[in-house]
């Protein structure tokens, strides 16, 4: 079993609607957990991070946390095209290090 | 521009050269991070460093060999690579190995020929 799983997509949406990105993480004990944006040729972008269960809202982002089913989740309202990108969910797993899914990638239509 | 700077942004080496990658932080960070990135595979944690000192080496192959002088520099040291070593390779820090986010460099790209 990966550690962190991500759907790899493609995910298209059309501009202006809401853009669901999920995630599960294998190890029980992860207490940190963070999403990052990647343009094609770019480095990774942290765009949110979630500690505790429940949601967390930042602009148009919503960081989504559930411990129990292992599970979080990304929520992008009001999607633009210039949102297209892989999104990267990581974990830091007990021991510390950073654990990354292999990325959703998101294609937001004009 | 996130406070973390690697050098060279691209480099192309042959199987028989040395070669290393730079990475310096002037976020006042205390762990650095090297990732491999290629194509269509998730980001692989390398190396982690804490306070200078290696606390992760996740099975790296000894031609990579890592280098960590203080808690603001990092660098890669590249000897007799392979082809299928090119990939794009992030230096990253953060304030400390748990629970704390982590702030990544441009990346280096680097084709073995």
């Amino acid at each position: 079993q990966k550690e962190v799983e991500q759907n790899s997509g493609p995910l298209s949406v059309p501009e202006g609607a809401i853009a669901s990105l999920n995630c599960t993480y294998s190890d029980r004990g992860s207490q940190s957990f963070f999403w990052y944006r990647q343009y094609s040729g770019k480095s990774p972008e942290l765009i949110m991070f979630i500690y505790s269960n429940g949601d967390k809202e930042d602009g148009r982002f919503t960081a989504q946390l559930n411990k129990a089913s292992q599970y979080v989740s990304l929520l992008i309202r009001d999607s633009q095209p210039s949102d297209s990108a892989t999104y990267l969910c990581a974990v830091n797993v007990p021991g510390g290090k950073l654990i990354f899914g292999q990325g959703t990638e998101l294609s937001v239509k004009p | 521009e996130t406070g973390v700077t690697q050098t060279p942004r691209h480099l192309v080496m042959g199987m028989t050269n040395k070669k290393s990658l730079k990475c310096e932080q002037h976020l006042g960070h205390n762990a650095m991070y090297w990732y491999k990135q290629s194509a269509k595979k998730p980001l692989e944690l390398m190396f982690v460093y804490n306070f200078k000192e290696q606390t992760e080496n996740n099975s790296v192959p000894s031609r990579f060999s890592p280098e960590c002088p203080n808690s603001s520099h990092l660098f890669l040291h590249l000897h007799t690579l392979q082809p299928e070593d090119s990939a794009l390779y992030l230096c990253a820090s953060s304030r400390g190995v748990s629970y704390t986010e982590a702030f990544f460099g441009q990346g280096t790209r680097l084709t073995v020929v």
